[in-house]
């Protein structure tokens, strides 16, 4: 139980292009729902907290702007990258708690490798 | 705030011989703890978790870890290693007490030498 389907696992996109990445929890309902960014050889930065049907919650630092978060349902949420540049380039992954007010752990996605040219 | 700290960013072992992964733990209440794994362009998949019942925690793939307090420590061990467990591995902290952030470690890449 408690998988997380992230698609699409790779994505090549132009300079200037947008891009959408899904995120679904396929066997619970998340009514949070979180987007990470992994540098090569780094940790995983979070960026903003998904919440079903309300606004995301974005960390400092990040362009909301340009990474435009949707959570319209409890088991779909996706990151838009818009007007993607080079330095976009990384591999984005989405998480989920499987339940909500306990500490419960993350549930991950496979990620989005995305590589702008 | 909570954060976490893992010693060495690689770590090399022979097949067959323990694995130890350290990580410290930064925290101003009862953190809850946990070990992922990550293979290759993949996400990360649990291999335990502290939520201060026992502190010794035992995970998937023969791996455990043990909370101590005192040295506010987790350390993940393992003792035989497989060449299957070579990927990075990230220790995690959040805060007891409810829904928060959880805050990951900078992640040690396991390399099992046959």
């Amino acid at each position: 139980g408690a998988v997380v389907s992230q698609h699409p696992s790779w994505v090549i996109c132009k300079s200037g292009t947008s891009v959408k990445i899904e995120c679904r929890s396929l066997d619970f309902q998340a009514t949070t729902m979180f987007w990470y960014r992994q540098f090569p050889k780094q940790s995983l930065m979070l960026m903003a907290t998904s919440n079903e049907g309300s606004k995301a919650t974005y960390e400092q630092g990040v362009e909301k702007d340009k990474f435009l978060i949707n959570h319209a349902s409890l088991t779909l949420s996706t990151l838009t990258v818009t007007s993607a540049h080079p330095e976009d380039s990384s591999f984005y992954i989405c998480s989920a708690r499987r339940d909500r007010g306990k500490v419960s752990p993350l549930h991950f996605g496979n990620g989005t490798r995305l590589t702008v040219t | 705030a909570q954060s976490v700290t893992q010693l060495g960013s690689h770590v090399s072992v022979s097949e067959g011989a323990l694995v130890l992964l350290r990580c410290n733990y930064s925290s101003s209440v009862p953190p809850y703890l946990f070990w992922y794994v990550q293979y290759p362009n993949q996400g990360l998949q649990l291999l335990l978790k502290y939520t201060s019942a026992a502190t010794l925690v035992k995970g998937i793939n023969g791996f455990e870890a043990e909370f101590k307090k005192s040295e506010t420590s987790f350390h993940l061990t393992k003792p035989s290693a497989h060449m299957s467990d070579a990927a990075e591995y990230f220790c995690a902290v959040t805060l007891s007490g409810g829904y928060q952030k959880v805050t990951f470690g900078t992640g040690t890449k396991l390399q099992v030498i046959p």
